[in-house]
């Protein structure tokens, strides 16, 4: 059984470009969380979604940022005109029901805007 | 505002030796107080957690103490070995309709042979 698969690995972006990071849940998972790690911190909350549906995104930024957890395919998330500030890893973990003691980690996906 | 504080930011200790890593909360409805450890390139792996109607709770060389009245817990990693080298994360939440986990800061253990 896999486990969560987050890509790509490593992105490097350039100040104003746009930014996908794709995570696919575990086999039957349909809750799917996202954490941003700076550096020096631990991970902080950003977006709950189920599929089609965003529960609750309170610690997602208000600009720029947007996700998404469609029927079909990996969940998205989509930085739009990155700047040197977004440049964190960006980890995902699933569950298989609403419960946050339940989520298992992707490898996450190390961002850097130049 | 960091719900978990965590301490201290890094950790030697020689081998054999007994690590510990402490936690303190603010949030008195958490209820589930994870720990995490995270080896570079990698993503945090679950790796003992207890909740705060026991004091606590031993998993192999793994041990979680939890002190409700002072909202503190604790890692402790008996014999510690060079493979324990990581970052560990403590990390807190409401178990019941909850949605995120709250993480403290990480500490980056080194076991020294």
């Amino acid at each position: 059984n896999a486990g969560v698969m987050q890509n790509p690995r490593h992105l490097v972006r350039r100040r104003g470009q746009e930014a996908r990071l794709r995570c696919s849940p575990m086999k039957g998972h349909s809750h799917v969380y996202w954490y941003r790690q700076l550096p020096e911190e631990g991970l902080k909350f950003m977006v709950y979604l189920q599929k089609e549906n965003i529960i609750d995104e309170s610690g997602m930024p208000k600009e720029r940022f947007s996700a998404e957890f469609p029927k079909e395919g990996p969940s998205i998330l989509r930085i739009q005109q990155v700047v040197r500030g977004d440049s964190a890893a960006y980890f995902c973990a699933s569950s298989p029901e609403t419960g946050a003691e339940t989520q298992y980690f992707g490898p996450g996906t190390r961002l850097l805007v130049l | 505002q960091q719900q978990v504080k965590q301490s201290p930011q890094s950790l030697i200790v020689q081998k054999g030796g007994i690590s510990i890593i402490n936690c303190a909360y603010e949030n008195t409805a958490f209820d589930y107080f994870p720990w995490y450890q995270q080896f570079p390139g990698k993503g945090p792996a679950l790796l003992i957690a207890i909740r705060p109607d026991v004091s606590e709770k031993k998993e192999g060389r793994f041990t979680i103490s939890f002190n409700k009245s002072a909202k503190q817990f604790s890692l402790h990693i008996m014999d510690s070995q060079p493979g324990d080298s990581a970052t560990y994360f403590c990390a807190a939440t409401k178990e019941t309709g909850a949605n995120n986990l709250f993480f403290g800061t990480g500490t980056r253990l080194t076991v020294i042979p």
